[in-house]
């Protein structure tokens, strides 16, 4: 069974600073996906990762997966703070019938201060 | 550039009701998905689906069951609603054979009282 741990869970950081959010999951995990989330909203794809090695860059944020260590992470470059909001990573576990959904980490809440 | 739609966004309903909860996708999805979203317990699959009429539990079913009549649609029922299943239930569709980006709906964020 899939289990996806993020951490840090919570995070406050200035902008123009760097930081890095990390994503450790338990078994093979074919994909890795990023998402954001804002407050009262749906979740929104910002990367999916198809294979060890792979590196992923949207303007200020960065993901990388390494599926030896079985770790992702999501760095973040001069944080503004528009970026405030609620990551989530998640892996994906495959079945004889298809997709079997999405197991997703706890999620980190970023929080990014003038 | 609508792609997955949830037929409320909020819904207030009594202990003992019946719910129904409807998601629509047009991207021609095999793979559908319904999950909850609680405040420190993240988002947690209920069911899901891999083809029409197909239906598979996932880490959270009691109380659910699902309904999967055409491609498109991917319905979620609380036969009897209760109060803990008060949250943000979240639709999703992923496309069969690339497993690529899974796209979320809006949500429908329900209140049983």
């Amino acid at each position: 069974e899939l289990k996806v741990e993020q951490n840090p869970l919570f995070l406050s950081m200035q902008e123009g600073k760097n930081y890095t959010i990390y994503c450790n999951y338990s078994t093979t995990s074919d994909r890795l996906y990023w998402y954001r989330q804002d407050p009262g909203k749906s979740l929104e794809s910002l990367f999916v990762l198809l294979s060890n090695g792979a590196v992923k860059q949207e303007g200020r944020l960065m993901a990388s997966l390494d599926t030896k260590a079985r770790l992702s992470t999501l760095h973040i470059t001069a944080a503004v703070h528009d970026l405030s909001a609620t990551y989530f990573c998640a892996g994906i576990e495959y079945s004889g019938g298809g997709a079997d959904g999405l197991t997703f980490g706890k999620g980190t809440h970023l929080i990014i201060q003038p | 550039d609508v792609k997955v739609t949830q037929s409320s966004r909020y819904l207030v309903k009594r202990t003992g009701e019946k719910v129904f909860l409807e998601c629509v996708q047009d991207m021609d999805h095999e793979n559908m998905f319904w999950y909850r979203q609680d405040p420190g317990l993240g988002l947690r699959l209920i069911y899901f689906s891999y083809d029409v009429k197909m239906k598979e539990k996932g880490d959270i079913p009691e109380g659910y069951s699902v309904s999967r009549e055409k491609k498109e649609r991917f319905s979620l029922i609380l036969e009897s609603a209760s109060t803990n299943q008060t949250s943000m239930y979240l639709c999703a569709s992923i496309a069969g054979g690339t497993y690529n980006e899974q796209f979320f709906g809006p949500g429908t964020r329900l209140t049983v009282l």
